[in-house]
Parts: C-alpha cells; structure tokens; sequence
C-alpha cells in the first residue's frame, strides 16, 4: 500500500511569488492535514480537510489556502511569499477508526 | 484545547531503557495520545498509541495513569538508530484539534 506522497520533494522561490504544494493522502482516507514545520522547531497545525471541506486552520494569515479534491488528494497553496515561509511543510492523512496521522516525507520550501 | 509539553532533550547510551514523559494537562476526555518519531527533514513516523493504562507492540510501551494527564513513552534498549525527535500527539474528535507536544530530542551515545 503507497503511503501519503508529496510533490515536490523541494521546492525554491523568490520573495512575493506563489507556491503551490501536493499531497496524495492514503487510499481509502479521506482526511488531509497540512503542518509547518521551520527549521528546528516543532510542528504547526495548518490546515485540515475532509470529504472536501476546510474543517479547521491553525493560526496563519488567509494566504495560505487550500483545497481538497473529490479524490481526497489535497494542495496548499501559499500566496505573496515571505523569507519566514521557508520551512518544510508536512502532509498527513487519516482515516475511520485511527486518531492518528500517517505523514508524507514533506516539501522543503526555501523562499529566497 | 489540550496543551502538551515534553523536555526539550534527552541523552541516553546504547542498551539503555528511555522514558519521555509528556504532560497534557487539559486533555479531553475522548482523546487518543499518539507518540512519534522524527528524523531531520523526514515526516514523523508513527510509533505507538494509547487511550489509557499501558499498551505495548514491537517497539514501544506507553504508559498512561489514571488521570491521563500525562503518558511516558518507554524505549527499551535504545540504538544509536533511535537518535531522533519524539512527539507526544494529543487527538480531540469533538474539537477537531490535534496538539503535538514541544518534542524530545533524544542522543543515543555509543
């Protein structure tokens, strides 16, 4: 069984741009969450998606968005991007009968 | 919201038994505690999970008290492999929150 993959694997771009990350979640999970995780420090929850829908976010600005599609894969989109955004961002799925996640390898991010 | 803190590191030989403790004051009364490990620029691996009293499998025991404000990871005979970040993850179903603890950086020296 494939685990949760993510796309790409690293990831560079300038100040201001746009950056778009990936994630293929477990078949047969429908829940997708995103975390940040900086250099050295812990994890920070940012987003949470199931059967479609934004459940929940964490404590970050609205240019970092989201969506997940009808095959439960999901993108994180980061808008107007900052040095602080460099960082490597993790991906996890879950699913019925398991309070838990399973994480991707995630996308390093360097904003330059 | 369940607030979770661990130790900031941990240092330990070859062979040795490890505990790393985490408390979760503020835990709800439906939440999981799941451990995991951490290597440098990797996504945390899945260690164990628990809702109380001990369980074991092939690597681990969790230990959690009856209040289950706390639980401790237990590593028998660690290896240099299990140098590593550990995270205690605290699961909330109800309010859709799930709070990882400050992590543990455990050294395994030779």
């Amino acid at each position: 069984e494939a685990g949760v993959t993510q796309s790409p694997t690293h990831l560079i771009k300038t100040r201001g741009q746009q950056a778009t990350l990936r994630c293929s979640p477990i078949s047969g999970h429908t829940s997708v969450y995103w975390y940040q995780q900086a250099l050295g420090l812990g994890l920070q929850f940012l987003l949470w998606y199931d059967e479609g829908e934004e459940r929940n976010r964490g404590n970050f600005p609205p240019r970092f968005s989201g969506r997940q599609f009808p095959n439960y894969s999901s993108e994180l989109n980061v808008n107007a991007l900052e040095l602080e955004d460099s960082a490597l961002y993790l991906c996890a799925s879950s699913g019925a009968g398991f309070y838990g996640y399973t994480f991707g390898s995630g996308t390093r991010l360097t904003v330059v | 919201l369940a607030k979770t803190t661990q130790p900031i590191s941990m240092d330990s030989y070859e062979g040795q038994e490890v505990n790393i403790t985490c408390s979760h004051n503020n835990i709800a009364t439906n939440d999981y505690i799941t451990w995991y490990q951490q290597f440098p620029s990797q996504g945390p691996r899945f260690i164990i999970q628990g809702y109380k009293t001990k369980v074991t499998n092939e690597v681990a025991s969790l230990f959690i008290p009856a209040d289950r404000k706390s639980s401790t990871l237990s590593l028998p005979r660690v290896s240099l492999s299990d140098t590593a970040v550990y995270y205690c993850l605290v699961g909330d179903r109800n309010t859709d929150k799930l709070i990882f603890g400050t992590g543990t950086r455990l050294q395994v020296f030779p």
